[in-house]
């Protein structure tokens, strides 16, 4: 186990809809990254949180938000949901060590599955 | 540039084979590629990874090979167990503002007894 975890563990949701998924990072790991996997495809970079501030962002549009507190915990937000975004939502968290000389090794949490109808 | 291939798709082998999975990438600034192993309903576990100034990388069963020049890599198994059965993830990451890392499409292994 990582010690990353996620909650809720499935979420069912109507299009429209707003959503809210929550993450708790790895302990004295201060980097949070969403992706979003759809079934049967690789996960999709959505963003990254460093010390409560986003610093990168994939392709997705601005009703993807996020927040990272304090103590390094995350949520992710979706506001007016569409059946698109029905997947695997994955948290993973790193230590920001090796922030300076390379990437960091990412540890995955076991995901949010919302299912938008 | 961004993406990372990887094949097969999918991949049967008997039990004590060796199932070999292939990636390749066309940025050359990527500089680290960590494997992941997913199960059913889990989040993907990292496996093994290496930097590309290393052109192989073992541990336990599984191997990494890295042909930089040829902008490819591969996971080997050695001793494939049904244990092992699981989807499969090459990856590959930049360092730019973030830690950005790209997946490839994954590899469904199926190892039988």
């Amino acid at each position: 186990e990582t010690g990353v975890t996620q909650s809720p563990t499935h979420l069912i949701k109507t299009r429209g809809q707003q959503v809210t998924l929550r993450c708790s990072s790895q302990s004295g790991h201060n980097t949070v990254s969403w992706y979003q996997q759809a079934l049967g495809q690789g996960p999709q970079f959505i963003f990254q949180y460093y010390r409560e501030e986003e610093n990168g962002r994939g392709n997705f549009p601005p009703r993807f938000s996020g927040l990272q507190f304090p103590n390094y915990s995350s949520e992710l937000n979706v506001n007016a949901l569409e059946l698109d975004d029905s997947a695997l939502y994955l948290c993973a968290s790193s230590s920001g060590l090796r922030r300076a000389s390379g990437t960091d090794t990412q540890y995955f949490g076991p995901g949010t599955r919302l299912t938008v109808l | 540039q961004q993406q990372v291939k990887q094949s097969p798709q999918s991949l049967i082998v008997q039990k004590g084979g060796i199932p070999i999975i292939n990636c390749a990438y066309e940025n050359t600034a990527f500089d680290y590629f960590p494997w992941y192993q997913q199960f059913p309903g889990k989040g993907p576990a990292l496996l093994i990874a290496i930097r590309p100034d290393v052109s192989e990388k073992k541990e336990g069963r599984f191997t990494i090979s890295f042909n930089k020049s040829a902008k490819q890599f591969s996971l080997h198994i050695m001793d494939s167990q049904p244990g092992d059965s699981a989807t499969y993830f090459c990856a590959a990451s930049v360092k730019t503002s973030y830690d950005k890392v790209i997946f490839g499409p994954g590899t469904s292994l199926s190892v039988i007894p």
